[in-house]
């Protein structure tokens, strides 16, 4: 079965420090990984996904198929950035399994 | 582009009542369209695959006669809730796959989500 494991259901740094937002996944298949971001009182949006190996917004994502991982990293957190993080893995028939997600809280 | 609404936005209903929510891609066709639930402070949880033209598929666990989806058009998927109970209460959120795929899952298209209070 697959899954998507965020250990963290909270993360809260300050403004211009770095953030790692932690993602593991469970797939016997080939996996698709993403990152999708929601911001206060807004929509699920795709952040970046692992194939386009893209930096969007400053962040940056490496699938790792040996430690299962797909981190998402910024070197200089910004307030903006406050939003809930989901990290997802797309299976066949285009279907997402989500992980719980990860609320970053970027202090000024 | 690549707009996907919801109608209602929220909606409050008597228990026994069926509620319909609407999910529409606004500027492209979508033959593949989600359907997910959120509870509160937790992640979204596929329940079903909604289909142009034909029936849609139900993830394990979720009640198809109790979570009626007709995909009526390329632009439309409605989620009817039958016999609304309060545990039914939540925030339902579509996705839409354009027609025109890149054959990534990545483009699916959110909607802003419905949230349904049963009282």
């Amino acid at each position: 079965a697959q899954r998507v494991t965020q250990p963290e259901k909270l993360l809260s740094v300050f403004k211009g420090a770095p953030v790692e937002l932690k993602c593991n996944y469970s797939y016997s298949g080939s996996p698709e990984l993403f990152w999708y971001v929601q911001y206060s009182r807004q929509r699920l949006q795709l952040l970046l996904r692992h194939i386009s190996r893209e930096s969007i917004k400053g962040f940056t994502a490496d699938l790792n198929k040996g430690e299962t991982s797909f981190h998402l990293k910024k070197p200089f957190a910004q307030e903006e950035d406050s939003a809930m993080y989901y990290c997802a893995l797309g299976s066949s028939n285009y279907k997402l399994t989500f992980g719980k997600g990860t609320l970053l809280t970027v202090n000024p | 582009g690549a707009v996907v609404s919801q109608h209602p936005s929220w909606v409050i209903c008597k228990s026994g009542t069926s509620v319909k929510i609407e999910c529409r891609s606004l500027d492209f066709q979508a033959t593949t369209m989600f359907w997910y639930r959120q509870f509160p402070k937790q992640s979204l949880m596929l329940m079903a695959t909604s289909n142009e033209g034909s029936k849609a598929t139900y993830e394990q666990g979720v009640e198809k006669d109790k979570f009626l989806i007709n995909h009526a058009s390329l632009t439309l998927s409605t989620l009817t809730v039958t016999s609304a109970h309060p545990e039914d209460s939540s925030f339902y959120i579509c996705s839409a796959l354009p027609l025109r795929l890149a054959a990534h899952t990545d483009t699916q298209y959110f909607g802003p989500g419905t949230r349904l209070t049963v009282l």
